[in-house]
């Protein structure tokens, strides 16, 4: 399978932990972006990486979440002092930057999050 | 601030029927304008338009393109049970990110 995976696809975790997703783009894509989608919404930019430099983040993302693309290939977003609010789909993407397009973007299957 | 507005919220049809999907947008620096179909998965790639007027089409589907009036629609003909899903609009600007739309629902049933 040559696609966009992630891990863990499931994770339960009670209020205050951390926890930690990985992102395996699609291997010749240069981009990599993440996204957090609660029910009855579309998917909500948190970051995005092109290669291993951190582009962008969101206004939205408070400093309990970190993102890491270190060596140019897969990611890892952290959340730390996890609250209920946090729970939600999480979404990754990655693409192949062009120089007029390249927002085709590929989704992995998703991490869902529940903190209880 | 940028966004992206879909209509209708959700939509129920028979199959056969013609479906029209809306997006609207506001956004600095518009690049492309996205569908992606979502299921109770993750969003797939249907189209990618950056002309205005130039139908794109796959199969039942097609998707066309106004940048004069920051619009777009997505046409699904003779509607079939599996196109039931979740549609999504995005707008891809200059600075690389994407704005999703908050997504139409559609229920085809039989």
């Amino acid at each position: 399978d040559t696609g966009v995976s992630q891990d863990p696809r499931h994770k339960i975790t009670k209020r205050g932990q951390n926890v930690t997703f990985r992102c395996d783009p699609i291997s010749e894509h240069n981009r990599l972006y993440w996204y957090r989608q609660t029910l009855g919404q579309g998917p909500e930019f948190l970051t995005y990486f092109q290669n291993e430099a951190q582009l962008e983040k969101s206004r939205l993302l408070s400093d309990r979440f970190s993102a890491e693309r270190p060596k140019g290939s897969f990611s890892t977003l952290e959340i730390q002092r996890t609250e209920q609010g946090d729970s939600a789909m999480y979404l990754c993407a990655s693409s192949l930057a062009r120089r007029l397009e390249g927002h085709e973007q590929y989704f992995g299957p998703g991490t869902r999050l529940t903190v209880t | 601030e940028d966004k992206v507005v879909q209509s209708p919220l959700s939509l129920v049809v028979h199959e056969g029927d013609t479906v029209t999907l809306n997006c609207s947008y506001e956004v600095t620096n518009f690049r492309s304008l996205l569908w992606y179909k979502q299921e109770k998965k993750a969003p797939t790639f249907l189209f990618m338009l950056t002309s205005s007027g130039i139908e794109k089409k796959s199969g039942r589907l097609s998707s066309i393109l106004d940048k004069k009036e920051l619009f777009s629609i997505l046409n699904i003909t003779a509607t079939q049970t599996g196109d039931s899903a979740v549609y999504l609009c995005a707008v891809g600007t200059s600075y690389d990110k994407v704005i999703f739309g908050p997504g139409t629902s559609l229920s085809v049933i039989p």
